[in-house]
């Protein structure tokens, strides 16, 4: 069994839609767990950091935390076309060395 | 520079060939990690140095992988005797350790090929 399991998807949505992303995890030692956006033939560029369980909004992204329930979950608003991009989560234990990444869902908003 | 930087871009080898892959982490930034990414797939960890020592090397697959950062900066990741199932993306990152935070900043990556 994985570390961390992501929906591969693709998961395609129209334009303004509501998007959910999730992530579930087995190790309950994770303490930090991130998003990361990543564009065809680019590096993943971090979109959301949270520790602990709980929420965090940025804009049009929500991150929530249930460790509880070891899942995850990335929440877009009115979803743009340039969002059309492969979701990663990422989550790390306390001594912050190492992420674990989940194989990412592609998500295409279409116009 | 501004972000983190890789090179080659792209590296297209034999099988049994030896590739250096190099990362300019962003500057100041004291950590410095590598993974591999292959096709469909997350990051997958390898190696991870705190100023120039390798502070957890667990993720190297095996011995033909080696990983330096002699000066505390820029880091070379060495692979020998390359084997079609190394095909994949080397991605590096860079953070910048605070007190109860660490957030990787990741580089392009370069895809290595091998035939």
């Amino acid at each position: 069994q994985k570390e961390v399991e992501q929906d591969p998807g693709p998961l395609s949505v129209p334009e303004g839609a509501i998007v959910s992303l999730n992530c579930t995890y087995s190790n309950s030692a994770f303490q930090y767990f991130m998003w990361y956006r990543q564009y065809s033939r680019k590096g993943p560029e971090l979109l959301m950091y949270t520790y602990s369980s709980g929420n965090k909004e940025d804009g049009r992204f929500t991150a929530q935390v249930d460790k509880s329930s070891k899942y995850i979950s990335l929440f877009i608003r009115d979803s743009q076309p340039s969002d059309s991009a492969t979701y990663l989560c990422a989550m790390s234990a306390d001594n912050f060395n190492k992420f674990y990444f989940g194989s990412g869902t592609k998500l295409n908003v279409k116009p | 520079g501004a972000g983190v930087s890789q090179t080659p871009s792209n590296k297209v080898t034999e099988k049994g060939k030896y590739v250096e892959l190099r990362c300019d982490p962003i500057s100041g930034h004291t950590a410095l990690y590598w993974y591999r990414q292959s096709l469909g797939q997350g990051p997958e960890f390898l190696i991870y140095f705190q100023g120039t020592g390798a502070a957890d090397d667990s993720g190297l697959p095996n011995d033909r992988f080696f990983a330096v950062r002699p000066e505390g900066s820029v880091s070379t990741l060495k692979i020998q005797r390359t084997e079609r199932g190394d095909s994949a993306v080397y991605l590096c990152a860079s953070s910048l350790i605070l007190a109860g935070t660490d957030t990787q900043y990741f580089g392009p990556g370069t895809r290595l090929t091998v035939l």
